[in-house]
């Protein structure tokens, strides 16, 4: 089984859909979570922490669920510049420096 | 700005030779990395360094060398030996304190 894994889509919706990604890990002494965003043929780029409270970020919100080890992002009101890669970072605990992360959620945003 | 470049943006070498690609970071981070990406493929680490003199094999290290001699720098090589060389190159780095990663650009590196 992967330590990280996400469905790679793509999700294809419509401008103003609410969309969410799921995010399952294997190791259940992994401590710090993270969504990146990786537009096509760039870098990527952190776009959420992932608390165990929660957190929200005006349209995103990230959950995580330790007992079923996953964590999730959901989109609202989707927008075209929404169209990117999503990439699921996970770190496991002992001040470990190495993350392990997702293959990544496509997701097209169309008009 | 503080940030992490990376040079050059794209490079071509010919078959068999060795290439360095550049990675520089003012953000006073002490670990750095390199992952290679290739398309439709998620970030596969190569070589990892926690401080300066000291670095660490990743998954995929085969064919590839680094150094870590001053904390602002830590340059890839990509030698003759690494089969498929052709792909997307990327540094990272992070502080010891947060688990958050920043990258470079990326160099596209493309082996003819």
């Amino acid at each position: 089984r992967k330590e990280v894994e996400q469905d790679p889509g793509p999700f294809n919706v419509p401008e103003g859909a609410t969309v969410a990604f799921n995010c399952t890990y294997s190791n259940s002494a992994s401590q710090s979570f993270f969504w990146y965003r990786q537009d096509c043929r760039k870098e990527p780029k952190l776009l959420m922490s992932v608390y165990s409270s929660g957190n929200e970020d005006g349209r995103f919100t990230a959950q995580l669920n330790r007992a079923s080890q996953y964590i999730s992002l959901l989109i609202r009101d989707s927008k075209l510049s929404d169209s990117a890669t999503y990439l699921c970072v996970v770190h496991a605990s002992g001040g470990s420096y190495i993350p392990t992360f997702g293959r990544g959620t496509s997701l097209i945003v169309h008009p | 700005d503080g940030g992490i470049t990376q040079s050059p943006k794209y490079l071509f070498r010919k078959e068999g030779q060795n290439v360095t690609l550049s990675c520089e970071q003012n953000l006073n981070h002490d670990a750095m990395y390199w992952y290679r990406q290739d398309p439709g493929q998620g970030l596969r680490l190569i070589y990892y360094s926690q401080i300066v003199n000291d670095f660490q094999k990743g998954d995929i290290a085969e064919g590839y060398s680094v150094s870590r001699e001053k904390k602002e720098s830590f340059p890839l090589t990509v030698t003759s030996a690494q089969k498929n060389p052709t792909a997307f190159y990327l540094c990272a780095s992070k502080t010891d304190s947060y688990n958050e990663q920043f990258f470079g650009p990326g160099t596209r590196l493309t082996v003819l």
